[in-house]
């Protein structure tokens, strides 16, 4: 099945505890992005990649960090999370080209930090 | 500055009256918009974009340069129309996108 994955899909920390949240899909899409969802604010996009080892800010990058060193994966890291961090994260992908290109989301993943 | 404002936070309307979802945008370039919706315990999914000028379950945007706005319409809603819905742009020449904050929509019986 065609989709977009993300793990944990909840999670507990604290302050200053380094995580990583994995995202991957199977759908060969070259773009990928991350995005915080906070009531309120909607959608926020953190950082997207266009393609292998090409990375660019979204938004709101401060505090996250990610990597794109194979096509299928994207991980989102926090190297010293704050608790203005918590929130609802959704990973997405999608072909890119020219115009118009539909995002696949992944299911979420709720972070909590302490 | 780039930006997608959703004025209404909430929405309700009865089932088989008309739907209007507001969106502007503020945006130098030349936009591209799309409208997304989140169903409950669903996943964010693409409803429709404006360059495809389709219509998805009844819904239809047109995009308004003069007014800078994408609004989402539905004739007769319907109880399974209720959900999240999302504006967005997306940049031209990059993949940079901006949401809006967002409309719940809740369909009455």
């Amino acid at each position: 099945e065609a989709q977009v994955t993300q793990n944990p899909r909840y999670l507990i920390t604290v302050t200053g505890k380094k995580l990583t949240v994995t995202c991957s899909q199977n759908m060969n899409h070259e773009y990928m992005s991350w995005y915080r969802q906070d009531p309120g604010l909607g959608l926020r996009q953190i950082y997207y990649s266009m393609n292998v080892e090409v990375t660019d800010k979204g938004d709101v990058p401060e505090g996250y960090k990610v990597s794109r060193k194979e096509k299928r994966n994207f991980p989102l890291i926090l190297e010293s999370p704050s608790p203005n961090q918590t929130s609802l994260y959704f990973c997405a992908s999608s072909l890119p080209g020219t115009l118009g290109n539909e995002q696949f989301f992944g299911p979420g993943t709720r972070l909590t930090v302490l | 500055a780039q930006r997608v404002t959703q004025p209404e936070k909430l929405l309700s309307v009865f089932k088989g009256a008309p739907v209007e979802l507001k969106c502007n945008y503020s945006y130098s370039g030349s936009p591209e918009l799309f409208w997304y919706v989140q169903y409950s315990r669903q996943r964010l999914q693409l409803l429709l974009r404006h360059i495809s000028r389709e219509s998805i379950k009844g819904f239809t945007a047109d995009l308004n340069k003069g007014e800078t706005s994408f609004h989402l319409k539905k004739p007769f809603a319907q109880e399974e129309d209720s959900a999240m819905y999302y504006c967005a742009l997306r940049t031209s020449g990059t993949y940079k996108y901006i949401f809006g904050t967002g409309t719940r929509l809740k369909v009455l019986a």
